[in-house]
């Protein structure tokens, strides 16, 4: 069974930093692309960032390039999202999702609040 | 960016009922590779998004055969043939044609 399983978030005051993790099972992880996808309190679901199976390719939204780092260790079937500098509209429950023209498996997200 | 625009926004639905969902994007979906990448997720209340159809047409695995999928191009819809009591949530359409990735405003389908 695919599990994708967040971890990390929490709250942090504008301009702070958090480490999320995504820790996969149920499939082989190194040969599958990644996302970051998030939804603000009440509102849809907004793209983040890609990252493919190999890391040679990467990809961010406009709204968190330069503030916010993704990576994977396929050897501990896992993926990151380094945030940093966060601002409040980076409030949302962050998904990681399985896949890249198809994304197929979606974890249950971790709550990101930025607030003072 | 592909701007993905859903109608109705909100859909009140008796059970049994059909139910359908529209989604435009504004420029067309098919790749280079032939393939169109929309795809249409389900999220039910509390949870998170779920892969209902892929490929415009492709039902996911464990995906109920009440839905189905069809249009081409830049128009797609999303059909319910009976609505249950289970399908009440938001959907969502997506494109991955083109990077990055959208998704429509979301249609929350509810039970009259």
């Amino acid at each position: 069974e695919v599990q994708l399983v967040e971890s990390g978030g929490g709250l942090v005051q504008p301009g702070g930093s958090l480490r999320l993790s995504c820790a996969a099972s149920g499939f082989t992880f190194s040969t599958y692309s990644m996302n970051w996808v998030r939804q603000a309190p009440g509102k849809g679901l907004e793209w983040v960032s890609y990252i493919s199976s190999s890391r040679t390719t990467i990809y961010y939204a406009d709204s968190v390039k330069g503030r916010f780092t993704i990576s994977r260790d396929n050897a501990k079937n896992s993926l990151y999202l380094q945030m940093n500098s966060l601002r409040d509209e980076d409030t949302a429950v962050y998904y990681c999702a399985r896949g890249v023209v198809v994304t197929d498996y979606w974890g249950q997200g971790t709550l990101v609040t930025v607030s003072s | 960016d592909i701007v993905m625009t859903q109608t109705p926004l909100s859909s009140p639905v008796t059970l049994g009922q059909p139910a359908s969902i529209s989604c435009r994007s504004s420029q067309s979906l098919v790749h280079s590779d032939g393939n169109t990448y929309l795809s249409w997720l389900q999220q039910r209340p509390g949870q998170p998004p779920r892969l209902l159809i892929y490929k415009i047409s492709i039902r996911f695995s464990g995906v109920p055969d009440r839905f189905s999928g069809s249009g081409a191009g830049t128009d797609f819809t999303l059909k319910i043939s009976r609505v249950e009591a289970e399908d009440v949530g938001v959907y969502y359409c997506m494109q991955a044609t083109q990077f990055p990735s959208t998704f429509g405003q979301g249609t929350k389908l509810e039970i009259k």
